[in-house]
C-alpha cells in the first residue's frame, strides 16, 4: 500500500514570497489533514477535509494561508505572503473515518 | 491550544530499561492515540485506545487510560536504541469531527 506522498521535501524562501505544498493521500482515505509543526512542538492542525469539504479550519491563518482539496483526493496548501514565523515542517495526513492517521514525510519550510 | 500535555518533556535511559511517558488532557474524549516521530520524519501511529478501554498492549508497548483523571501512559518495555524518538499523544473530542489535537511530546533517548 502506497503511503501519503508530499512534495517538495524542503523549501527555502524569503519572507513575503509565496509557497505551495502538495499532498497525495492514501487511496480511499476520505479525511485529509494539514498540520504545522514548529521545531520542538507537537503538530498543530491547520485544516481538516472530509472528501473535498472543510471540516475544521479554525486554526488556519486565513489572511495568508489557503488550502484546497481537488476532487476529494489531492490537496495543496499555500502561504502568501510568508512570514519568518511560518518556518516549520508541514505535515499531511490521511485517514479513514474514526481511525488512525497516516502521515507523509512532511515539507520542511525555511523562511529567511 | 494544546489538549494533551506529555510528561516528562525529555527522558534518557539505558538500553534494556523500561520507559514510561504520561499524557494529560482537558476535555472528554472518544479515543486517544500515541504516535512516534523519528528525527526529521513523519509521525508513525503506535496504538489507539478507546474511552471505554483501560489498557491495551502491542508488542513491547503498553498503554493505559484513566478517563476519571484524564490521563494516559505509554510504557515501552526492554527499550532499544531504535526506540529513540519523540512520542506524542493525540486526543480527539466528543464533537464528532474526528479532529485530533497533539500534545507537546516526550523526547526519549535510549543509550546503547
Amino acid at each position: 500500500e502506497a503511503g501519503v506522498a508530499q512534495s517538495p521535501r524542503y523549501k527555502i524562501i524569503e519572507k513575503r514570497q509565496s509557497v505551495a505544498f502538495w499532498c497525495n493521500p492514501i487511496s480511499g482515505h476520505a479525511t485529509l489533514y494539514w498540520y504545522q509543526q514548529i521545531l520542538g512542538q507537537g503538530p498543530k492542525l491547520l485544516i481538516q477535509f472530509q472528501n473535498n469539504g472543510v471540516v475544521d479550519d479554525s486554526q488556519l491563518p486565513k489572511d495568508r494561508f489557503s488550502a484546497e482539496r481537488l476532487k476529494g483526493v489531492d490537496s495543496t496548501l499555500k502561504i502568501q505572503p510568508a512570514k519568518l514565523e511560518d518556518s516549520a515542517v508541514y505535515l499531511c495526513a490521511s485517514s479513514l473515518e474514526k481511525s488512525r492517521q497516516f502521515f507523509g514525510p512532511g515539507t520542511r519550510l525555511t523562511v529567511l | 491550544s494544546q489538549q494533551g500535555e506529555e510528561d516528562p518533556q525529555a527522558l534518557s535511559i539505558q538500553e534494556g530499561e523500561n520507559a514510561t511517558m504520561n499524557c494529560s488532557y482537558k476535555t472528554s474524549i472518544n479515543n486517544l492515540q500515541w504516535y512516534r516521530q523519528n528525527s526529521g520524519r513523519g509521525l508513525v501511529h503506535l496504538i489507539l485506545i478507546r474511552s471505554n478501554e483501560r489498557e491495551k498492549h502491542s508488542g513491547r508497548l503498553r498503554v493505559t487510560l484513566d478517563t476519571s483523571k484524564k490521563s494516559s501512559s505509554l510504557l515501552i518495555t526492554a527499550s532499544r536504541a531504535a526506540d529513540t524518538a519523540s512520542y506524542f499523544c493525540a486526543t480527539d473530542s466528543t464533537s464528532g469531527t474526528y479532529k485530533y489535537i497533539f500534545g507537546t511530546g516526550t523526547r526519549l533517548k535510549v543509550l546503547a
